[in-house]
């Protein structure tokens, strides 16, 4: 799996948007970028993916760069609940099972 | 509703003796892993099974080892805990297929090795 940088932290305040950038120079074309969010002591819990065009659901929206070596999560309107260690993720979507291997994330703070 | 559930959620044990983390989901996911998270790291991966009666190897299986008699269960057994091993364990499973390939994960297992 491509190895992808992402800030240690950022800060948003609330109502704001908030970007969050990830970089993955080195992905494949068969390779999907994927966000989780890590809400203090609980699971990770999945957002949204995408392969090259831009993804929107309920939660937010993910850009990738014509190149696919960049991407960026939005949170169109962030509140204090989404305060948590965000974690960009490349594999590759097979059949059988995905091993997503996490790297250490983007803190964000969502403050008043 | 459809969940993943791990036990215990925390548990204190000494040096040397075996440990088992449950881990039980209802979706019938085919797919179900284990990771440990540690101050400093990500999640890293510890084993993973595709299905019944298989199980593979992670970056850091050494100590730890897993068994899948059915789809539900995959428990984690410590064969000697080792100080080394406390951490925050978490369970995951996803479905097979084309699906999305999202993973749910459990809420956790504190472990504890005095």
């Amino acid at each position: 799996d491509a190895k992808t940088t992402q800030p240690p932290s950022m800060d948003c305040a609330e109502g704001r948007a908030a970007n969050l950038p990830c970089n993955h120079s080195t992905i494949s074309g068969n390779e999907y970028v994927y966000w989780y969010r890590q809400i203090h002591s609980q699971g990770p819990q999945y957002i949204i993916h995408g392969l090259k065009n831009n993804e929107t659901n309920e939660m937010a929206s993910l850009i990738i760069t014509e190149d696919r070596k960049s991407s960026t999560l939005i949170l169109p309107h962030a509140t204090l609940r989404d305060t948590a260690v965000y974690y960009c993720i490349v594999t590759i979507l097979t059949g059988g099972g995905n091993k997503l291997t996490f790297g250490t994330g983007t803190q964000l703070k969502v403050e008043l | 509703d459809a969940e993943i559930t791990q036990s215990p959620r925390h548990k204190i044990t000494e040096t040397g003796r075996q440990v088992t983390l449950a881990c039980h989901q209802t979706w019938n996911h085919n797919n179900m892993f284990w990771y440990r998270q540690d101050l400093g790291h990500g999640l890293r991966l510890i084993h993973y099974s595709y299905g019944v009666q298989d199980t593979n190897k992670g970056e850091v299986s050494d100590g730890y080892s897993v068994s899948r008699s059915n789809t539900e269960d995959l428990p984690l057994t410590l064969e000697s805990a080792a100080s080394s091993q406390t951490s925050v364990y978490f369970c995951a499973s996803s479905e097979s297929g084309t699906g999305t390939g999202e993973l749910f994960f459990g809420e956790g297992s504190r472990l504890t090795v005095l």
